[in-house]
């Protein structure tokens, strides 16, 4: 599968606990993106990065911490989980730099459904 | 606050018949707009931006600043319509920070 892909898909963990969600790009995208869809939320944008650097933050919590490594796959680092952090977790990639101002789609993973008991 | 609305969360509507899902959106600039799908066990894809005027699978979308709105319309629903529809707004060209709405389910029965 040459298109986004994530892991896990399901992740099961109790209050106070720290997980991390793993983002692969597709080949040859250098930015990716990480969202966050609560029950009944729109997806939130959280943070974008680009080839290592982060270019934009959203509405990430103090508690939430992301990175891209060198091999351009990215981690979403949840800490100190609280009940309310259960949701679905996107991660989308692009070509785009962040400061380009053509248009450049975003290709989204399947996601990974975070349950915090 | 910049703000995405979608005030439906189910549509249903029958096969052949016409279908508007509607977006209203929150921006004192000029946004960009996109429609967003979903359909059973794929991943959330593009279905159409405001900018290119173009008609996917039969569904159109006019962005009113008058009205903030960006509904999209197809004249006659098929059953393979089925799925969720997002609408999201980019603020302007170069940011990334997208603002979606929650989606409406659009199901289109036989």
């Amino acid at each position: 599968d040459s298109g986004v892909t994530q892991t896990p898909k399901h992740l099961i963990t109790a209050t106070g606990q720290r997980v991390t969600l793993r983002c692969s790009p597709r080949s040859g995208d250098l930015s990716v993106y990480w969202y966050q869809q609560s029950l009944d939320q729109g997806l939130q944008f959280l943070i974008h990065y680009y080839n290592g650097e982060e270019r934009a933050k959203g509405n990430i919590l103090e508690r939430f911490s992301a990175q891209q490594f060198p091999d351009l796959h990215s981690e979403l680092n949840l800490s100190s989980l609280e009940l309310g952090d259960s949701a679905l977790y996107f991660c989308a990639s692009s070509v785009a730099t962040g400061t380009d101002k053509i248009y450049n789609e975003q290709f989204f993973g399947p996601g990974t459904r975070l349950t915090v008991l | 606050a910049q703000r995405v609305t979608q005030p439906e969360k189910l549509l249903s509507v029958f096969k052949g018949a016409p279908v508007e899902l509607k977006c209203n959106y929150s921006y004192s600039g000029s946004p960009e707009l996109f429609w967003y799908v979903q359909y059973s066990r794929q991943r959330l894809q593009l279905l159409l931006r405001h900018i290119s005027r173009e008609s996917i699978k039969g569904f159109t979308a006019d962005l009113n600043k008058g009205e903030t709105s960006f509904h999209l319309k197809k004249p006659f629903a098929q059953e393979e319509d089925s799925a969720m529809y997002y609408c999201a707004l980019r603020r302007s060209p170069g940011t990334y920070k997208y603002i979606f709405g929650t989606g409406t389910r659009l199901k289109v029965l036989a």
